[in-house]
């Protein structure tokens, strides 16, 4: 079945650093690939998505490109904030018809000013 | 603020009650999907419910059901509850034309502990 393995938090860095929160898949056919963020006593709000091999989504500064040759989705900013800290999670859906997501069990990410 | 609406926001029972969770979402949001994050976990697919009628299920077992009503609001019942299924439970809608899930909103979600 569909399966999604993301990097072990949680994740702790200083403000201004570089972000890398990598996400691998398993699915047959061709998913659709998402971040979400989960920030504390909030729902799960989607952060970006990408839907087809070699798309790249974007949103508030971070990134993640879709690709089908390594089956990965890194999640990536180039300078975070305080405001960042949240827990990320990576997901995918199959598209078959309903709209199941598969989640990755999240990475924490904390930043200090 | 997703317009999508649970409750209670925490709960505690005890193992072999019955519990019912409900959501409201917003208008117009005619699929619903019923998610469990466990601790530590990522949500766990349930079930989805389009128009009133279970569209897909997730490999949870029978004890867990689920109605959906016209009025845009859905119920999520657990029957003789394990202590396993302490959880947060996530709702999710949609208007059913979501292409790439970019118009699922989640709830805050319901904290249920099974003592």
């Amino acid at each position: 079945g569909d399966s999604v393995t993301q990097m072990e938090g949680p994740v702790t860095l200083s403000e201004e650093a570089f972000l890398t929160i990598n996400c691998t898949y398993t699915a047959t056919g061709y998913p659709s690939l998402f971040w979400y963020v989960q920030y504390p006593g909030e729902g799960l709000q989607l952060l970006l998505k990408a839907t087809k091999a070699d798309d790249k989504g974007s949103n508030k500064g971070f990134e993640a490109t879709y690709r089908k040759e390594t089956t990965s989705f890194h999640l990536e900013k180039g300078s975070v904030q305080v405001s960042d800290s949240a827990v990320y999670f990576c997901a995918l859906s199959d598209n078959f018809g309903n709209e199941k997501l598969t989640f990755g069990t999240g990475t924490r990410l904390t930043i200090i000013p | 603020e997703t317009g999508v609406t649970q409750s209670p926001t925490h709960l505690i029972k005890t193992r072999g009650q019955q519990v019912t969770l409900r959501c409201s979402s917003q208008s117009g949001h005619n699929t619903v999907s019923w998610y469990q994050q466990a601790l530590g976990q990522g949500p766990q697919f349930i079930f989805q419910y389009y128009r009133e009628e279970e569209n897909g299920r997730g490999n949870f077992p029978p004890r867990f059901s689920g109605l959906q009503f016209p009025n845009y609001s859905s119920e999520l019942n657990v029957n003789a509850l394990e202590l396993d299924d302490s959880a947060l439970y996530l709702c999710a809608s949609s208007d059913g034309k979501a292409i790439g899930n970019e118009k699922l909103f989640f709830g805050s979600g319901t904290q249920l502990s099974v003592l």
